[in-house]
């Protein structure tokens, strides 16, 4: 099947500094990526849906100044968390639409932030 | 807002029982998915089902929907101890088919 790599799986980071996450389609070209935030033993929470070459669409709630969302290229989403606090700390996993139009997605193996 | 609400949220069976898991839902929905995530890792497609279908196969899976009831169900048989592992089921409204709502997730635990 489709794989889509996610890249740091882990990062430790000081309170106030900036972290990026990104995640790529390696085998397909995606033209939308989304962004989802998961906390311990929890749902996953969509937060931004990405697509190439335009800007991302937030879910309410989600600060867009904080959550920088890139999708430069089809292969390839980057999330950056700006100015990162200790409440950020999660699990940040990306998922990868192949256009199919089959309605399946391939997830990312997930990316666990620490803010310190 | 929750859109996917799977039961039971937690589920511990002896090796090569059934699994039942059940996943109900508010709103139309174009599919439904269920995904399978071992801890601290990725989600894993399983199955889609979508909303003119009733019942789906896939080796050891069987998912049923019923929209009247907006519900759904995952049946793993035979289960294995690899099984255990979070299960979510998502759905997808009519018209945006990858944009999915997760459930809160059922960790089954197979006991060898």
């Amino acid at each position: 099947g489709a794989v889509v790599s996610q890249h740091p799986s882990r990062v430790i980071c000081k309170s106030g500094t900036s972290v990026k996450i990104e995640c790529r389609s390696l085998d397909f070209q995606a033209t939308t990526m989304f962004w989802y935030r998961q906390f311990p033993k929890k749902s996953l929470m969509l937060m931004a849906t990405s697509n190439e070459g335009s800007k991302a669409t937030y879910e309410q709630g989600v600060e867009k100044d904080k959550f920088l969302i890139n999708h430069a290229s089809l292969t390839l989403s980057t999330l950056t968390v700006t100015s990162a606090h200790p409440e950020d700390s999660s699990f940040y996993i990306c998922s990868a639409d192949s256009g199919g139009n089959t309605g399946e997605l391939f997830f990312g193996e997930g990316s666990r932030l620490t803010v310190l | 807002s929750q859109q996917g609400e799977e039961d039971p949220q937690a589920l511990s069976i002896q090796e090569g029982e059934n699994a039942t898991m059940n996943c109900s839902y508010k709103t139309s929905i174009n599919n439904l998915q269920w995904y399978r995530q071992n801890s601290g890792r990725g989600l894993v497609h399983l199955i889609l089902i979508r909303s003119n279908e009733r019942e789906k196969h896939s080796g050891r899976l069987r998912v049923t929907l019923d929209t009247s009831k907006k519900s759904s169900s995952l049946l793993i048989t035979a289960s294995r101890a690899a099984d255990t592992a979070s299960y979510f089921c998502a759905t997808a409204p009519p018209g945006a088919n990858s944009k999915l709502t997760f459930g809160k997730g059922i960790t089954l635990s197979v006991r060898p």
